[in-house]
């Protein structure tokens, strides 16, 4: 049993440059989220889905878009990349509205 | 705008020690307050998590302390180990609405336990 899978796990952008993140659930989750973790902030949400098909902003969406084309899918997108993207980005899902499960994240510089 | 505060940034202890972890929340709608035990390299699991209609829940060493009227939480972990150095994140969720079970993250806490 996987749970949340992220990848890729390490990822050097240059500014201005585009890039997915995929995270893939094998639970039947309903609920999928994205967050950034930067030192002394702890993790902020980026955008999160109730279900397939859609989508929703969070508390810092701005740079980011989101897709969940499919159930267990959600790829969070860099359109143009920035140096204060650089960050650590996990992805969680959740069937209770409690319980997140979280992946092991995916560490991006973006130089 | 930080609507959950955690303090401290960082504690070190010695072996059987009890570090304590606090947190203060702003919004009165929050009504699940649970803990993330996060590894070096790892994401974030749920370590323990408590409701406004108890004051204290205790899970093997762990225990949340909670303070409705105050709003403020925290967590204690009894006889602490090497192995439970770890950075702890409390967050905070509300029910009701759309909130979607969105939780607010603390800034987090680097425990490290010496042997």
């Amino acid at each position: 049993n996987a749970g949340v899978t992220q990848t890729p796990k390490f990822r050097v952008l240059k500014t201005g440059q585009s890039m997915t993140l995929l995270c893939a659930q094998d639970m039947n989750h309903e609920y999928m989220y994205w967050y950034r973790q930067d030192p002394g902030m702890g993790l902020r949400l980026i955008h999160y889905s109730v279900g397939e098909g859609t989508t929703a902003k969070g508390e810092v969406p701005d740079g980011y878009n989101v897709s969940r084309l499919k159930k267990q899918n959600f790829l969070l997108g860099l359109e143009s990349a920035a140096p204060s993207q650089t960050s650590v980005y996990f992805c969680a899902s959740s069937y209770s509205l409690n319980i997140q499960y979280f992946g092991a994240g995916t560490r991006l510089s973006v130089l | 705008q930080q609507q959950v505060k955690q303090s401290p940034q960082s504690l070190i202890v010695q072996k059987g020690g009890i570090p304590i972890i606090n947190c203060a929340y702003e919004n009165t709608a929050f009504d699940y307050f649970p803990w993330y035990q996060q590894f070096p390299g790892k994401g974030p699991a749920l370590l323990i998590a408590i409701r406004p209609d108890v004051s204290e829940k205790k899970e093997g060493r762990f225990t949340i302390s909670f303070n409705k009227s105050a709003k403020q939480f925290s967590l204690h972990i009894m006889d602490s180990q090497p192995g439970d150095s770890a950075t702890y994140f409390c967050a905070a969720s509300s029910a009701g609405g759309t909130s979607y079970g969105k939780l607010t993250f603390g800034q987090g806490t680097i425990l490290t336990v010496h042997p």
